[in-house]
């Protein structure tokens, strides 16, 4: 159980296009979900608290009209990227946390691997 | 505020050998800590997670942890390491998921 799953797994676009990310919870229903973003050989960073039927929460440095998430229904969030640019080249992981659950337990998705040229 | 610190870039064992981990953190509070494992292209898997009481704590395929809080610190253990075990080990400390804070990584190599 506590499944999540990312789609696409791998991305290439071209400089200034936009990229659309879903983050989909299959078995269990997500009121919360949460996009991070890992750089290679570091940490993940979150960028910002996803709630379902609300507008999501930016953390401090993450430019929310760069990064746009919607929460539409209890097991999808999406993240798009809008007008990418290659220092956006990164590795999106999403997670979500069980509708009534502990706040401090997350299941992750698989990731999703940017590339911008 | 809150921070993890694994010293730890990258550490090879041999498949069979022992292996210990370690993190330290910085955090006002008793805190919730995990250990998750990423392997290559793929999201993290929880190993195993402290809230409280025993401070020896057992988790999934062999692995264990303790906290220690005189040294404020979380390492992760396993007595005996397979090739699969070759993978990202991440330690995190928080109270909640946005309150969440994960250390830089280390990568694990299992040699033959």
């Amino acid at each position: 159980g506590a499944v999540v799953s990312q789609h696409p797994s791998r991305v290439i676009c071209k400089s200034g296009t936009s990229v659309k990310i879903e983050c989909r919870s299959l078995d269990f229903q997500a009121t919360t979900m949460f996009w991070y973003r890992q750089f290679p050989k570091k940490s993940l960073m979150l960028m910002a608290t996803s709630n379902e039927g609300s507008k999501a929460t930016y953390e401090q440095g993450v430019e929310k009209d760069k990064f746009l998430i919607n929460h539409a229904s209890l097991t999808l969030s999406t993240l798009t990227v809008t007008s990418a640019h290659p220092e956006d080249s990164s590795f999106y992981i999403c997670s979500a946390r069980l509708a009534g659950g502990p706040q401090e337990t997350q299941y992750f998705g698989p990731g999703t691997r940017l590339l911008v040229l | 505020a809150q921070s993890v610190t694994q010293p730890d870039i990258h550490i090879t064992v041999s498949e069979g050998a022992s292996l210990e981990l370690r993190c330290n953190y910085s955090y006002g509070a008793t805190p919730y800590l995990f250990w998750y494992v990423q392997s290559p292209g793929q999201g993290l898997q929880l190993l195993l997670k402290y809230f409280s009481g025993d401070t020896l704590v057992q988790g999934i395929k062999g692995f264990e942890a303790e906290f220690k809080r005189s040294q404020s610190s979380f390492n992760l253990r396993k007595p005996s390491v397979h090739w699969s075990d070759a993978a990202e080990y991440f330690c995190a400390v928080g109270g909640s998921v946005r309150d969440m804070r994960f250390g830089a990584g280390t990568r694990l190599t299992v040699k033959p």
